[in-house]
């Protein structure tokens, strides 16, 4: 068990509806990641929040959003739905701000479909 | 538990012997190094790390070998178990000013035969 939890496990969903993804990181990181894992690119860095402010952005698209609360657990929101947005999300986090230790924990997914 | 299903390159071993799992990264200014093992059904996880100004770091039965000059790096698992069987990522940390972030390879799905 890594300590990050990730809910819900299976979500399924139509088209052009919008979902939420929720993580809660191990108690006293600051830093937490989202990363998308579908079946032809793998695992892809979407964004990074340290400390409820955005730290840096991958190929996340602009129907996708995320925030870090004050408590530090993040949401990922998804909108305007499509069939490619079907994959496996990953939260993950760390204590700093910049991967030094290689300590990414990761949390054990949401896997979206969308029909 | 669910797999990843993706399509992977496949390595297939016999319990006992050593498997070489090989990583071509792309940038040359890539500082940090790190080797991710992901079960069915779980989320990656940590095995080992490799610093840049490193060519070779070992762990408990793991082994990471770094090429700069032809940017590969290589984990080697020694008496490989039915336990190591997953597919395992590379990735590499993007150096850009003061951050940094992680580019995952597509993964090698690893099977030991009992």
């Amino acid at each position: 068990d890594s300590g990050v939890t990730q809910t819900p496990k299976h979500l399924i969903t139509a088209t052009g509806q919008r979902v939420t993804l929720r993580c809660s990181p191990r108690s006293g990181d600051l830093s937490v990641y989202w990363y998308q894992q579908s079946l032809d690119q793998g695992l892809q860095f979407l964004i990074q929040y340290y400390n409820g402010e955005e730290r840096a952005k991958g190929n996340i698209l602009e129907r996708f959003s995320a925030q870090q609360f004050p408590d530090l657990h993040s949401e990922l929101n998804l909108s305007s739905l499509e069939l490619g947005d079907s994959a496996l999300y990953f939260c993950a986090s760390s204590v700093s701000g910049t991967v030094n230790t290689g300590e990414l924990f990761f949390g054990e997914g949401s896997r979206l479909t969308v029909l | 538990g669910e797999s990843v299903g993706l399509h992977l390159p496949t390595l297939s071993v016999q319990e006992g012997d050593n498997s070489i799992i090989n990583c071509a990264y792309s940038n040359s200014a890539s500082d940090y190094f790190i080797w991710y093992k992901q079960e069915s059904g779980k989320g990656p996880q940590f095995i080992i790390d490799i610093r840049s100004n490193m060519d070779k770091r070992q762990g408990q039965r793991v082994t990471v070998l770094l090429n700069k000059t032809v940017k590969h790096l290589s984990l080697q698992i020694a008496a490989t178990q039915p336990g190591d069987s997953a597919v395992y990522f590379c990735a590499e940390r993007e150096r850009r000013g003061s951050q940094g972030n992680l580019i995952f390879g597509k993964g090698t799905k690893l099977s030991v035969k009992p």
